[in-house]
C-alpha cells in the first residue's frame, strides 16, 4: 500500500511565524504535490516537484516555498504566515510517466492549519 | 482562472438510484481525466479515470463518461449507496505534463 505522511493534522500558527509542513512518501514516487483546499475552489496547486531538488510552480505559489532535499520527503514552507493561509494543506505523490498512461497521485491525509 | 468545474456544489439522491456528478473543462489540451473521493478528515483517493481516447470508462458500479467536442465528462454511480456520500473531485491532466488541475467538488449524500 503507498503511504503519504503528514508531520501534523492539525496546527495552530500565528501571523508573521515561520511555517513548515513535512510530507513523506514511501512508494518511491518521483513526483510530489503541495495542494490547498479551500470550501468553494477545491484543490489547488501550490508548488510540485519532478525529481530531488527541483521545484516548479503551481497555480498559487505566491507566500510559499519548498524544499525536496531527499526523494520521498517534500517540505512546504510558509515564510511568514498569514490569515489567509489558513487551510487545509494536502500533499500528494506519484510516479513520473512521459507520454505514456498516466499514473495517479496519492494524497496524505491531509494538515488543518489555522493562522491566528 | 479554474480550467475545471464542477458547478454543482453539492448532489443528494435516494440509496439504489443513480448519480450523476458532471465536471466542465476549458483547457482542450487536457487528455487525461480523474475522479477522486474524499470522506472528511481523509486524504483524496483515486476512483477512476479516462483517457481522451475513449469516451466510456467501466469499473463496477462506477461509469464515467466523457464528451471531448462538449469539453464534459460525468460521473455515474449505480446503484448508489450510502457508502458513496463524500466529496468527489474532477481532475484534468496532459501526457506532457505531470501535474493535473481539480474542481472544486461536488458533496454527494446518498440517503438510505
Amino acid at each position: 500500500d503507498v503511504k503519504v505522511t503528514q508531520s501534523s493534522r492539525y496546527l495552530v500558527k500565528r501571523t508573521g511565524e515561520k511555517v513548515f509542513l513535512e510530507c513523506v512518501q514511501d512508494m518511491d514516487h518521483e513526483n510530489m504535490f503541495w495542494y490547498r483546499q479551500d470550501p468553494g475552489l477545491g484543490l489547488r496547486l501550490i508548488y510540485f516537484s519532478y525529481d530531488v531538488k527541483m521545484k516548479e510552480k503551481g497555480d498559487i505559489p505566491e507566500g510559499y516555498s519548498v524544499s525536496r532535499e531527499k526523494k520521498e520527503r517534500f517540505s512546504l514552507i510558509l515564510e511568514s504566515a498569514s490569515t489567509n493561509q489558513t487551510s487545509m494543506y494536502l500533499c500528494a505523490s506519484s510516479f513520473w510517466t512521459s507520454g505514456g498512461p498516466y499514473n495517479e497521485q496519492f494524497f496524505g491525509p491531509g494538515t488543518r492549519l489555522t493562522v491566528l | 482562472d479554474q480550467q475545471v468545474k464542477q458547478n454543482s456544489p453539492s448532489l443528494s439522491v435516494q440509496e439504489g438510484r443513480i448519480s450523476i456528478l458532471n465536471c466542465d473543462y476549458t483547457n482542450s489540451m487536457f487528455d487525461y481525466f480523474l475522479w477522486y473521493k474524499k470522506y472528511p478528515a481523509e486524504g483524496p483517493t483515486f476512483l477512476i479515470s479516462i483517457s481522451s481516447i475513449k469516451d466510456k470508462n467501466e469499473d463496477g458500479r462506477f461509469t464515467v463518461f466523457l464528451n471531448k467536442s462538449a469539453k464534459h465528462l460525468s460521473l455515474h454511480i449505480v446503484p448508489s449507496q450510502p457508502g458513496d456520500s463524500a466529496v468527489y473531485f474532477c481532475a484534468a491532466s496532459t501526457v506532457d505534463n505531470n501535474d493535473m488541475r481539480f474542481g472544486a467538488g461536488t458533496r454527494l449524500t446518498v440517503k438510505p
